[in-house]
């Protein structure tokens, strides 16, 4: 059975740094790309980063460009999210998702039960 | 970038009744289009990908067509389970993805 597990979710003050992580389990982790999706209270999902099977390409929304870094321990299983310069908007549910395809992209398959991160003073 | 709009932003149906949600791209998708569902509290389901392709487990009264730059949802008969809010997902642009704000289904 596919698991994902988001942890590291806190309350963290604007300008603050957090990393997130999610542990995966049920699938061969290093066949497929991963994604990290954002939902603010409320409102709808937002796409946020993107990384291939190996980690080497990454991508990202441009609200997050620059101040996020995704990356993968392929030998723990896990994903992660560096979160450095947090601002208010940033505030949300923070999901990890399987890509459907392995060696490619599409949607996601598989998403964890979300880490909440608060940016607030 | 990729702007999708779905309509209309809420669908109030019967249950038993069909509902049809709309998904529209502001350009070519081609068929890489996806469809969730999601309940309060919980996480995005994947209901539909490659425009029409249902994903392992889905019932067979959700179904997806279209190509392109306009897509539909239909829910043959809609039961009591199937009330939550659905985004579409375009996923042609390389490696990144963008969703739709959402169409809520209420009960009517």
């Amino acid at each position: 059975e596919v698991q994902l597990v988001e942890s590291g979710g806190v309350v963290v003050q604007p300008g603050g740094s957090l990393r997130l992580s999610c542990a995966a389990s049920g699938f061969t982790f290093d066949d497929y790309a991963m994604h990290w999706v954002r939902q603010a209270p409320g409102k709808g999902l937002e796409w946020v980063s993107l990384i291939s099977w190996d980690g080497g390409s990454t991508y990202y929304a441009d609200s997050v460009k620059g101040r996020f870094t995704i990356s993968r321990d392929n030998s723990k299983n896990s994903l992660y999210l560096q979160m450095n310069s947090l601002r208010a908007e940033d505030t949300a549910l923070y999901y990890c998702a399987k890509d459907i395809y392995p060696y490619s992209y599409g949607p996601g398959d598989y998403w964890g039960q979300g880490t909440l991160v608060t940016v607030s003073s | 970038e990729i702007v999708m709009t779905q309509s209309p932003a809420t669908l109030s149906v019967s249950p038993g009744e069909r509902a049809t949600l709309s998904c529209r791209a502001s350009q070519s998708v081609s068929s890489n289009l996806a469809w969730y569902q999601q309940k309060p509290g919980q996480a995005p389901r994947l209901l539909i990908y490659g425009a029409s392709t249902r994903a392992t487990g889905i019932p067979a009264r959700f179904s997806g067509s279209g190509s392109g730059t306009e897509f539909t949802l239909t829910i043959s008969s809609l039961q009591s389970e199937d009330f939550a809010v659905y985004y579409c997902q375009q996923y042609n642009n390389w490696a990144t993805w963008t969703f739709g704000q959402g169409t809520k289904v209420e009960i009517k």
